[in-house]
């Protein structure tokens, strides 16, 4: 069964603007965690941010936030004044459980931004 | 640089082969991962490894297989290539510890079976 669903194969943005890509997931553990992977034309996958299934507040990194709704169980990226250099495909990713060294992490299907100037 | 080393980066072979990833984790990472990236299947994750153990297995084909020796680094094999694996084959890594440590990925191994 499909435990992280990214709804959004393609979206395009104006520069500047903000951008919210979608990631809902499916889980019966209530320790879990979710990540968020850019992975641009050239290749390499990059880790952008992460929240708990336990944190109280919403991640943030830099431009980079998560707006996490743990009822709706959604975990949606939010991208400040998109810039040129944000067009890539950008990955929802989720990790079950606490055994150590058991902790796979299983992506969505990713969804491909583009930001037109 | 990640610290994730996988070799070689591109890899052309025939159908009917066998091939062989290779894949050094970052110092002190005791897990290692192996992802098969498509156009049609996206990011799909293979088989794990922490400390020379298997720790969970995902859609990998019979015909694959994988192992992390001693050392920590770590082989993902696979046999009777068809065109259909044509990908690109990540590996990644991590301490292995912890629910939120984030994954360091290698750059990949782009497999072309001709």
């Amino acid at each position: 069964a499909q435990k992280i669903t990214q709804t959004q194969p393609g979206m395009f943005v104006q520069e500047k603007e903000a951008v919210t890509l979608d990631c809902t997931y499916d889980t019966s553990d209530p320790s879990y965690g979710l990540f968020w992977y850019k992975q641009p034309s050239s290749g390499e996958m990059i880790f952008l941010i992460y929240q708990g299934s336990y944190d109280q507040q919403n991640a943030t990194e830099g431009r980079y936030s998560l707006n996490f709704q743990k009822a709706r169980k959604s975990a949606n990226l939010v991208i400040s004044a998109s810039q040129l250099g944000d067009s890539a495909m950008y990955f929802c990713a989720m990790r079950e459980g606490i055994i150590q060294g058991a902790q796979k992490l299983v992506f969505g299907q990713g969804t491909r931004l583009t930001i037109n100037p | 640089d990640s610290g994730v080393t996988q070799t070689p980066k591109h890899l052309i072979t025939a159908t009917g082969q066998r091939v062989t990833l290779r894949c050094s984790p970052r110092s002190g990472d005791l897990s290692v991962y192996w992802y098969q990236q498509s156009l049609d299947q996206g990011l799909q994750f293979l088989i794990q490894y922490y400390n020379g153990e298997e720790r969970a297995k995902g859609n990998i084909l019979e015909r694959f297989s994988a192992q992390q020796f001693p050392d920590l680094h770590s082989e993902l094999n696979l046999s009777s290539l068809e065109l259909g694996d044509s990908a690109l084959y990540f590996c990644a890594s991590s301490v292995g510890r912890v629910l939120g440590e984030k994954l360091f990925f290698g750059s990949g191994t782009q497999l072309s079976v001709l």
